[in-house]
């Protein structure tokens, strides 16, 4: 059971543009969110997180978007940069520390 | 800050056989937790120590053991190896709410 989706394996963006990356989640429990990026041959990196008392956090050229009516969450990145290219995952988490991970998305960002 | 730091970065493994995997945390962290990442996939939760003693533990079969130590690194420990234990081993060291991932360990089952 997939507790937390992430419906699109790929999304390409132009330089400059908007990426909008979502993330989809079943359990009603999870009160912690957060997005990870992950080049080839390295470990995830930490790149924003939202608490389910916010429905929006901003850092950057990054802001997270919560829906919890719809379970849903977003990655927004303006501009995108070709640097921007990698895969992100979106985790979720109920208090636990333990993380549940989406399957990734991976961004392209062409110039 | 050396962040966390995992070892060894590759390995190869016949099946049946043991291993043993290495995770120091990032500095001023006590709890560490492991993930499996299959290719293709996001990474699954195994286990979580904190004070040394097992305190999370995810669907994974008995094969999968750790132990922490007093200065906080940890082992992740795999016996009677499988073809489809092959994956990327993460290790993730936090203390609140961010999880900081090591590179990871590739390990090969053949």
């Amino acid at each position: 059971d997939q507790q937390v989706k992430q419906n699109s394996p790929s999304l390409s963006v132009q330089e400059g543009r908007i990426s909008i990356l979502n993330c989809d989640y079943t359990n009603s429990m999870f009160d912690y969110f957060l997005w990870y990026k992950k080049y080839p041959a390295e470990g995830p990196t930490f790149l924003i997180s939202i608490s389910s008392i916010k429905d929006k956090n901003e850092d950057g050229r990054f802001t997270v978007f919560l829906n919890k009516s719809a379970k849903h969450l977003s990655l927004h990145i303006v501009p995108s940069q070709p640097g921007d290219s990698a895969v992100y995952f979106c985790a979720a988490s109920d208090n636990t520390d333990k993380l549940i991970f989406g399957t990734g998305t991976r961004l392209q960002v062409f110039p | 800050d050396a962040g966390v730091t995992q070892s060894p970065t590759h390995l190869i493994k016949t099946r049946g056989q043991q291993v043993t995997l290495r995770c120091s945390p990032k500095s001023g962290h006590d709890t560490v937790s492991w993930y499996q990442q299959a290719l293709g996939q996001g990474p699954q939760f195994i286990f979580q120590y904190y004070e040394e003693e097992e305190r999370q533990r995810g669907n994974f079969p008995d094969r999968f053991s750790g132990h922490q130590f007093p200065n906080y690194s940890s082992e992740l420990n795999v016996n009677a190896l499988l073809l489809g234990d092959s994956a990327l081993y993460l290790c993730a060291s936090s203390s609140g709410s961010e999880a900081f991932f090591g590179q990871g360990t590739r390990l090969t089952v053949v």
